[in-house]
């Protein structure tokens, strides 16, 4: 099976833009997490779909939006860019999340803001 | 609160010795926990998982040792190799399906 497919791998923006990251997750996967890596705050838990709804979601200011397609594939959406945004995203994609399976990891988007 | 930390963000190991990373969480009710990987330049990859109603789950070259009273997770790693050579995250599964991640152990292998 493929693995987790995240595109781009690398974007540059400038401050006060926005941004769409891709995922496609592993077939037969409909949850599709995404979390947020940084140096200094490690992996943050952005959100969560499955079967097209969101049903969980962290800590994170409304600028930073997600969707799910019913093909499970999903995308975040960040407005606004600020430099703190600056991080490498990663998508992850499990069978259910709330069956407890293991999240399966892309490997990332590297959003640098300017 | 919820959190999962390590006790250590940097180990050094000999080739060929045993490692163990550890992990302390503070949720008493998490029910799940996972050992990622990371490399650099790729995203985490999973290495083995363990229930809160198991103590030990063995897997290839890795063993994760679940401790509830002290709420504390490791994982060991026989014959360490070269290509052991990563970030080494440990992840809990909180009340709120979340999967809340420490901030890593940097493990490398000396020749």
């Amino acid at each position: 099976k493929a693995g987790v497919t995240q595109t781009p791998r690398y974007l540059i923006k400038t401050r006060g833009q926005q941004v769409t990251l891709s995922c496609s997750p592993i077939s037969g996967h409909r949850s599709v997490s995404w979390y947020q890596q940084t140096p200094g705050q490690g992996l943050q838990f952005l959100f969560e779909y499955f079967s097209e709804t969101q049903r969980n979601k962290g800590n994170f200011p409304g600028r930073f939006s997600g969707r799910q397609f019913s093909n499970s594939r999903s995308e975040m959406n960040v407005s606004t860019l600020e430099l703190g945004d600056s991080a490498l995203y990663l998508c992850a994609s499990t069978v259910d999340r709330a069956k407890n399976s293991p999240l399966h990891f892309g490997n990332g988007t590297r959003l640098t803001v300017t | 609160g919820e959190s999962v930390g390590l006790h250590l963000p940097t180990l050094s190991v000999q080739e060929g010795d045993n490692s163990i990373i550890n992990c302390a969480y503070s949720n008493s009710a998490s029910d799940y926990f996972i050992w990622y990987k990371q490399e650099s330049g790729k995203g985490p990859q999973f290495i083995i998982d363990i229930r809160s109603n198991m103590d030990k789950r063995q897997g290839q070259r890795v063993t994760v040792l679940l401790n509830k009273t002290v709420k504390h997770l490791s994982l060991q790693i026989a014959a360490t190799q070269p290509g052991d050579s990563a970030v080494y995250f440990c992840a809990e599964n909180n009340m709120s399906q979340k999967l809340v991640f420490g901030q890593g152990t940097r493990l490398t292998i000396n020749p």
